[in-house]
């Protein structure tokens, strides 16, 4: 099984669309979470950190479930800018060190 | 501007041949990280550095090589002895202490290796 397994899409929904990815993740151990946004060919930059209670930045909304072990990003009212790759990160505290263990990404298209 | 420099964007190398990457940080982070990405896979971890002279493989750091000789950079090596070079190299860097985790990256390096 995948330490952190997410549906590849593509995910095409109509500019305006309320869209939603979920991610899956195994170690139980799992401390932190992210979601990252990669452009075609760029690097994969910080949208928002994602805590127990839940957190909501503008359009974005990112959930943690820890019983079931996901995290969910939730996009309301889609943009065509908002076509990306969105990857879910889980960091593993191992003592003083870090890992974040990165997901294969959700392929979003927005379109007209 | 602080950020993450990697050079160059593109690289093209003849098989069996060394290669290094360059990654500087102006951002004063003490971590420092080296990822590759392939199509259709997640990124995977190469080699960290949490201090100066000090360093630790990650899940693939067969056939690379680093070094930590100043805070600012940490150049990865590809050597010869990497099976499947040609891929996308990303840098990432943090502060350590607080409770913050997450990492922030350079533009990243395109190696082909023909």
């Amino acid at each position: 099984r995948k330490e952190v397994e997410q549906d590849p899409g593509p995910f095409n929904v109509p500019e305006g669309a309320t869209v939603a990815f979920n991610c899956t993740y195994s170690n139980s151990a799992s401390q932190s979470f992210f979601w990252y946004r990669q452009d075609c060919r760029k690097e994969p930059k910080l949208l928002m950190s994602v805590y127990s209670s839940g957190n909501e930045d503008g359009r974005f909304t990112a959930q943690l479930n820890r019983a079931s072990q996901y995290i969910s990003l939730l996009i309301r009212d889609s943009k065509l800018s908002d076509s990306a790759t969105y990857l879910c990160v889980v960091n593993l505290r191992a003592g003083t060190a870090s890992k974040l263990t990165f997901g294969t990404g959700t392929r979003l298209q927005v379109t007209l | 501007d602080g950020g993450i420099t990697q050079s160059p964007k593109y690289l093209f190398r003849k098989e069996g041949q060394n290669v290094t990457l360059s990654c500087e940080q102006n951002l004063n982070h003490d971590a420092m990280y080296w990822y590759r990405q392939d199509p259709g896979q997640g990124l995977r971890l190469i080699y960290y550095s949490q201090i100066v002279n000090d360093f630790q493989k990650g899940d693939i750091a067969e056939g690379y090589s680093v070094s930590r000789e100043k805070k600012e950079s940490f150049p990865l090596t590809v050597t010869s002895a990497q099976k499947n070079p040609t891929a996308f190299y990303l840098c990432a860097s943090r502060p350590l202490g607080g409770s913050s985790y997450e990492q922030y990256f350079g533009p990243g390096t395109r190696l082909t290796v023909t």
